[in-house]
């Protein structure tokens, strides 16, 4: 089974800083690696598809890099509306498994 | 535009089996380009894939959980089915379906793009 981790587990940031996360996998996934963003009482929602694409309507300050077992997620200039649990996702090999999630708020 | 909307009891008692729905609406169940999966959530922690199953039937279960779940799909409905057996107070959680993409190209499942609300399930006596 493949097993992912992530850090910081949370973060506190000024408006404006950019904030990056980190997710690991316990081998080599390729560019097999959703982020989701999840606010309190709701669904998660899709940000990045395939380590580095923006999903359709998703705002331009949020990117994702990276390949292999090393992947980044970066928000350019945190908002307000941007205070959310964010997690990486894997899809290798026809099974799935999320990180263990990083929770962002504001400083 | 495509909508899922999970069902079913909000109480389950400890040994029974858990059982919901997910309804597809706003679509066809039945697209070659989609699996259709559940996701649980308990209580403040983080997501836990459950399984995904494709309109043909074809199933893929988490390991942790494959000899508790059975995931089944009524095509006739655009629904699908979870079933969790032998719950306990740690399959307590909030339930969610999404749609899950796949590539049957290269084989390879892709993102979970659309979600349901999800659906509270407390295992106690």
């Amino acid at each position: 089974d493949i097993q992912m981790t992530q850090s910081p587990s949370s973060l506190s940031a000024s408006v404006g800083d950019r904030v990056t996360i980190t997710c690991q996998a316990s081998q080599d996934i390729s560019n097999y690696l959703n982020w989701y963003q999840q606010k309190p009482g709701k669904a998660p929602k899709l940000l990045i598809y395939d380590a580095s694409n923006l999903e359709t309507g998703v705002p331009s300050r949020f990117s994702g890099s990276g390949s292999g077992t090393d992947f980044t997620f970066t928000i350019s200039s945190l908002q307000p509306e941007d205070i959310a649990t964010y997690y990486c996702q894997q899809y290798d090999n026809l099974q799935v498994t999320f990180g263990p999630g990083t929770k962002v708020d504001i400083k | 535009q495509l909508q899922l909307q999970e069902s079913g009891p909000g109480l389950v008692k400890p040994s029974e089996t858990l059982s919901l729905t997910c309804t597809v609406s706003g679509g066809s169940i039945s697209s070659s380009s989609y699996y259709w999966g559940w996701i649980r959530q308990p209580p403040g922690k983080g997501l836990e894939w459950i399984g995904s199953i494709y309109y043909s039937g074809s199933t893929y279960y988490n390991p942790s959980l494959k000899s508790r779940v059975t995931i089944s799909v009524d095509t006739s409905k655009n629904q699908f089915s979870l079933k969790l057996s032998s719950v306990t107070a740690a399959d307590t959680a909030v339930y969610y379906c999404a749609r899950l993409g796949y590539s049957s190209g290269w084989y390879r499942f892709e993102a979970f793009d659309i979600w349901g609300q999800g659906t509270m399930v407390t295992v106690s006596s």
